[in-house]
């Protein structure tokens, strides 16, 4: 099956900095990449996502990039705010038994320090 | 449509105890998946539907843990004997079983076992 890996598991960076968090996968026959973003006690919830056909997308300050040869893709938040403080999951979509399932990285903290 | 509802919100139970979650998908979708959230694993998958048939429970920890969905608009995750190594945020989500598609979450439920 699919697995997906992530780094960092923390990351802490000063307010107005760029943060990038790293995703790789195993399965080439993925071709859907979604982003989630889990605010303390909540639920996650999708900020972003790209398609295998596209290299790179952008809204506003987040930025997903995808590399299909060598396998991975990443997410880009610049000028990163307080409220970007929250956990952040990477996903790949894989056919399975008929199903497209998404496995998730184990997630980055991301603290954002005023 | 409300989105993907769970209920509890939070369970407290002592070990032993059995502990039934329950989840209402989003209206059209068909496919749902039940989610284990720990600091430990991250988001683990523990069983997925599609159009209210279990496709794979290779996720599912050990016999203790079974899932039913006897209809489109409802499902059950039971934990029958519980134990405090079950303590977790349990989430349900569900999405149109496309290869592009989103998956929702619902706000999950916290589970402790004492």
């Amino acid at each position: 099956g699919e697995n997906v890996e992530q780094h960092p598991s923390t990351l802490s960076v000063q307010e107005g900095d760029s943060a990038v968090i790293k995703c790789t996968y195993s399965d080439s026959a993925s071709n859907y990449f979604p982003w989630y973003k889990q605010e303390l006690g909540k639920r996650p919830q999708l900020i972003i996502d790209i398609r295998s056909n596209v290299g790179e997308k952008k809204d506003q300050r987040i930025a997903v990039t995808l590399n299909k040869t060598a396998k991975h893709f990443s997410l880009h938040i610049t000028e990163t705010q307080p409220e970007d403080s929250a956990v952040y999951f990477c996903a790949a979509i894989t056919l399975s038994g008929g199903s497209y399932i998404p496995t998730f990285g184990r997630g980055t903290s991301l603290i954002v320090h005023p | 449509d409300a989105g993907v509802i769970q209920s509890p919100r939070h369970e407290v139970t002592e070990m032993g105890q059995e502990v039934t979650l329950r989840c209402k998908p989003i209206s059209g979708h068909n496919s749902l998946f039940w989610y284990r959230q720990t600091m430990m694993r991250g988001l683990e998958l523990l069983i997925y539907f599609n159009n209210n048939v279990p496709i794979d429970d290779s996720g599912m920890p050990e016999d203790r843990f079974s899932a039913k969905m006897p209809n489109a608009s409802f499902s059950t995750l039971k934990i029958q004997p519980s134990e405090p190594r079950d303590s977790a945020v349990y989430f349900c989500a569900s999405s149109l079983n496309g290869a592009n598609t989103e998956a929702f979450f619902g706000q999950g439920t916290r589970l402790t076992v004492v």
